[in-house]
């Protein structure tokens, strides 16, 4: 199956800009989604980047995929209280199959 | 994009007993897959869900422990069996809404802590 790595930790101070890396094993994933877990909740669709490209901006977030590395990033620009939660990784293998995930980074935005 | 409804969001059950967890879509969804997180971990697949079709479960996953009903298009079951205090953890079903756009929808999770 899949290999889905994340960094487990990141902090940041309020108004920083948060970087998530991913990387992942699966030349063939589509779409690679990122889900947003805030505390006691469940998955939220933060955004999502099809394979042939290499950068989505939607607001203040921007996703980098480098698909020769197979590296996976997020970037929140601003980033708030708010913010705070876990963040996972998600890679698509194929249409109608289910999503794998990475173990989650935890963000913790500090005042 | 789908909208799912999960019941029950939470139950405290004593070990040895099972827990059925139902899954209802709003739109009919070839595929549905259950999943478990763990506390502090994150989703590991337990098993896909095919109308009409016997469950294909993941390595370290039975039929006997999690029975999967699936009897039309828009709904799913979930049994925990036997319950030990090792299964307490959230389980969360899914469906694929649509690539893109709306990706992959999930439940609410139905929390369950076994005593």
């Amino acid at each position: 199956g899949e290999d889905v790595e994340q960094s487990l930790f990141l902090s940041v101070r309020e108004g920083d800009s948060s970087v998530i890396n991913c990387t992942y094993t699966d030349s063939s994933s589509t779409y690679l989604y990122w889900y947003k877990q805030e505390p006691g909740a469940g998955l939220q669709l933060l955004t999502y980047i099809f394979s042939n490209m290499d950068m989505k901006q939607d607001q203040r977030l921007t996703v980098l995929l480098n698909k020769k590395d197979k590296h996976l990033s997020l970037r929140i620009a601003d980033t708030q209280t708010g913010d705070s939660a876990i963040y996972f990784c998600a890679p698509q293998p194929n249409s109608g199959y289910a999503l794998n995930f990475g173990k989650g980074t935890s963000l913790l935005v500090t005042p | 994009s789908a909208v799912i409804s999960q019941k029950p969001s939470r139950d405290i059950c004593q070990r040895g007993t099972s827990l059925t967890i139902q899954c209802q879509v709003d739109s009919q969804v070839t595929m549905m897959f259950w999943y478990r997180q763990q506390p502090g971990q994150s989703l590991t697949l337990i098993a896909t869900a095919n109308q009409g079709s016997e469950a294909t479960y993941e390595s370290g996953f039975v039929i006997d422990k999690f029975p999967i009903s699936r009897p039309n298009l828009t709904f799913s079951t979930l049994t925990v069996s036997n319950m030990s205090p090792e299964d307490s953890s959230i389980y969360l079903c899914s469906v694929d809404s649509g690539t893109g756009v709306y990706g992959y929808t999930f439940g609410s999770g139905t929390r369950l802590t076994v005593v």
